[in-house]
């Protein structure tokens, strides 16, 4: 069985520019959790879907957006890049929305905004 | 949010159990109470979680306070790939969010 795959892994942006991550969760997955890492803040929540429905939102700007497909897949996006967005940008899958499931973490993205 | 402490850092040696410790002293009933490493230069990879009870898996096991303020991950024949930064986490739907909030962990060398 594939794992979480997300695309691109590097990505290299100018600060005011846009961008969109993508996240393929495992099939049979439907609930798709964003996550960002940075060396200063450590992991942090940036929202969950789950049919197609944002579920949670972490305390982030309006700048930071997602949206979740009828196939399960997964993308955010990011506006008006500032350069404190770099980070590694985590999804994460589970096979349904619960507390009682384990989530399972892609490579995730290397976003620098130079 | 509920919160959890666990120490900094812990070293171990190579084959030797190891013990993870975790304080969630304000956790509510319905919390479970999950465990993630994160290998370098990797996404977080799910250890083990539990309610109540203690859990068993492949990878480790959990032990769980009576009065659930506080848990233990033990890892029982640690490896060099064993070092990593372990994270307990508190999730509960019903709570807050339900996400998964990541403190910051323990970093666990293993020496050889």
């Amino acid at each position: 069985k594939a794992g979480v795959t997300q695309t691109p892994r590097y990505l290299i942006k100018t600060r005011g520019q846009q961008v969109t991550l993508s996240c393929s969760p495992i099939s049979g997955h439907r609930s798709v959790s964003w996550y960002q890492q940075t060396p200063g803040q450590g992991l942090q929540f940036l929202f969950e879907y789950f049919s197609e429905t944002q579920r949670n939102k972490g305390n982030f700007p309006g700048r930071f957006s997602g949206r979740q497909f009828s196939n399960s897949r997964s993308e955010m996006n990011v506006s008006t890049l500032e350069l404190g967005d770099s980070a590694l940008y985590l999804c994460a899958s589970s096979p349904w929305y619960s507390d009682n499931t384990e989530a399972f973490f892609g490579q995730g993205t290397r976003l620098t905004v130079v | 949010d509920a919160k959890t402490t666990q120490p900094n850092s812990m070293e171990s040696n190579e084959e030797e159990p190891v013990h993870l410790p975790c304080n969630h002293s304000t956790i509510s009933g319905t919390d479970y109470i999950h465990w993630y490493r994160q290998l370098p230069s990797q996404g977080p990879e799910y250890v083990i979680h539990g309610l109540t009870s203690n859990v068993n898996n492949r990878m480790a096991s959990l032990a769980i306070a009576e009065d659930r303020k506080s848990s233990t991950l033990i890892l029982h024949r640690a490896t060099l790939r064993d070092a990593a930064v372990y994270y307990c986490i508190l999730r509960d739907l019903r709570g807050s969010q339900g996400n998964l909030i990541f403190g910051k962990g323990t970093k666990l060398s293993v020496k050889p």
